[in-house]
């Protein structure tokens, strides 16, 4: 399995958008790059994946670098409900055993 | 609506006792799983199901057993195997066959040992 580095904490202001890296230097080539948050005391919830090219959905965007060994999940405006752990998940094609490492804590301030 | 209910939400233990927790979904999911997760950890997988009557280990799977006879419930019971229960524990599914679809969580269940 591809390895991950994030930054265990990041802080940012309400109404400003966020940017969340992910180092994943190991991924091979078929890996999807997905990302996932939980909010306190629930559970993970699903937030964007993609492969190579950058992908947007309602929640957030997710810019992957040329090479592919890092990505960064962009939160357009971050809200007070945005703060959660966002988990960063490389899932090679045809695998469906997400695999969690420790994320980062994102702090919203108001 | 469509979603995943786990129950309790708060479990209690005595030692030597085996507890099972209870995961049910409304999706029509074929696969599902269940986590382990410890105070400021990552979650772990314990057992998944692709399928009615199916199920394989994950990567903790020790002092756990789980069964799948319907499609929609997936219980996990903690038995007194498990050295170290005392955990939240977590329950999802996602479409099964389908590349990269995403997996919908539970609220989680919390075990705590008296």
């Amino acid at each position: 399995d591809a390895k991950t580095t994030q930054p265990n904490s990041m802080e940012s202001n309400e109404e400003e958008p966020v940017h969340l890296p992910c180092n994943h230097s190991t991924i091979s080539g078929t890996d999807y790059i997905h990302w996932y948050r939980q909010l306190p005391s629930q559970g993970p919830e699903y937030v964007i994946h993609g492969l190579t090219s950058n992908v947007n959905n309602r929640m957030a965007s997710l810019a992957i670098a040329e090479d592919r060994k890092s990505s960064t999940l962009i939160l357009h405006r971050a809200t007070l409900r945005d703060a959660a752990v966002y988990y960063c998940i490389p899932l090679w094609f045809g695998n469906e055993k997400l695999t969690f490492g420790t994320g980062t804590r994102l702090t919203i301030i108001p | 609506d469509g979603g995943i209910t786990q129950s309790p939400k708060y479990l209690f233990r005595k030692e030597g006792q085996n507890v099972t927790l209870s995961c049910e979904q409304n999706l029509n999911h074929d696969a599902m799983y269940w986590y382990r997760q410890d105070p400021g950890q990552g979650l772990r997988l314990i057992y998944y199901s692709q399928i009615v009557n199916d199920f394989q280990k994950g990567d903790i799977a020790e002092g756990y057993s789980v069964s799948r006879e319907k499609k929609e419930s997936f219980p996990l019971t903690v038995t007194s195997a498990q050295k170290n229960p005392t955990a939240f524990y977590l329950c999802a599914s996602s479409r099964s066959g389908v590349t990269n679809q995403p997996q919908h969580f539970g609220d989680g269940t919390r075990l705590s040992i008296l």
